[in-house]
């Protein structure tokens, strides 16, 4: 596609249950990034992918989240037994850079609220 | 906390009017970028300014940088209605590998 894709693009669930929100990048960028955002907050970094392999995610709140990238594309953040504090934006972004040294392509988020 | 810290964190101007927000930092830095985001939108890149760069001009933006001070400004000349958004700073460091995001300027351009 022309640029970041992510979906759902809006997901209500119920506190306890899981989630999974998806992000496909542009084709050909090896970088991918998760951040969350939190309302009128910037942005938390999450985790970054490098082709496959997830060489930082210190981001991660707990051990309740949890991200792969297969095929050096698609990529999933799973969010098991969801709480409240969970509710937020996720935005995932892809760079053709394997350093921070160039600009990120935004998705549109997918918005996560937890009752 | 953020690497990045906004200042001012809302702004409100007319139409044709200049806004400028600045963005503060701790660490050494590799490029500092700015991002507008509309609402309910995802971040959308405007500018990079390397490290070794003083200024840098895109349209109606323009860029400083000062690493002694550890600070950035933007400045968007002759506001318009369609420039209100929120606008982050965002650090990438040598040997890093993410940019960090500061808390955002809420920017509103009155018609």
């Amino acid at each position: 596609g022309a640029g970041v894709s992510q979906s759902p693009s809006n997901k209500v669930t119920e506190k306890g249950k899981d989630v999974e929100l998806r992000c496909d990048p542009i084709s050909g960028h090896t970088a991918l990034y998760w951040y969350r955002q939190s309302l009128g907050q910037g942005l938390e970094f999450l985790i970054y992918f490098q082709g496959n392999s997830a060489p930082d995610k210190s981001g991660l709140p707990s051990d309740r989240f949890s991200a792969e990238r297969t095929g050096g594309s698609v990529s999933t953040l799973t969010i098991q037994r969801t709480q409240q504090e969970d509710s937020a934006v996720y935005l995932c972004a892809s760079s053709p850079r394997d350093r921070s040294t160039g600009e990120l392509f935004f998705g549109e988020g997918s918005r996560l609220t937890v009752l | 906390s953020q690497q990045g810290e906004e200042d001012p964190q809302a702004l409100s101007i007319q139409e044709g009017e200049n806004a400028t927000m600045n963005c503060s930092y701790k660490t050494s830095i590799n490029n500092l970028q700015w991002y507008r985001q509309n609402s309910g939108r995802g971040l959308v890149h405007l500018i990079l300014i390397r490290s070794n760069e003083r200024e840098k001009h895109s349209g109606r933006l323009r860029v400083t940088l000062d690493t002694s001070k550890k600070s950035s400004s933007l400045l968007i000349t002759a506001s318009r209605a369609a420039d209100t958004a929120s606008y982050f700073c965002a650090t990438g460091k040598a040997a890093g590998n993410k940019l960090t995001f500061g808390g955002g300027t809420r920017v509103l351009v009155k018609p």
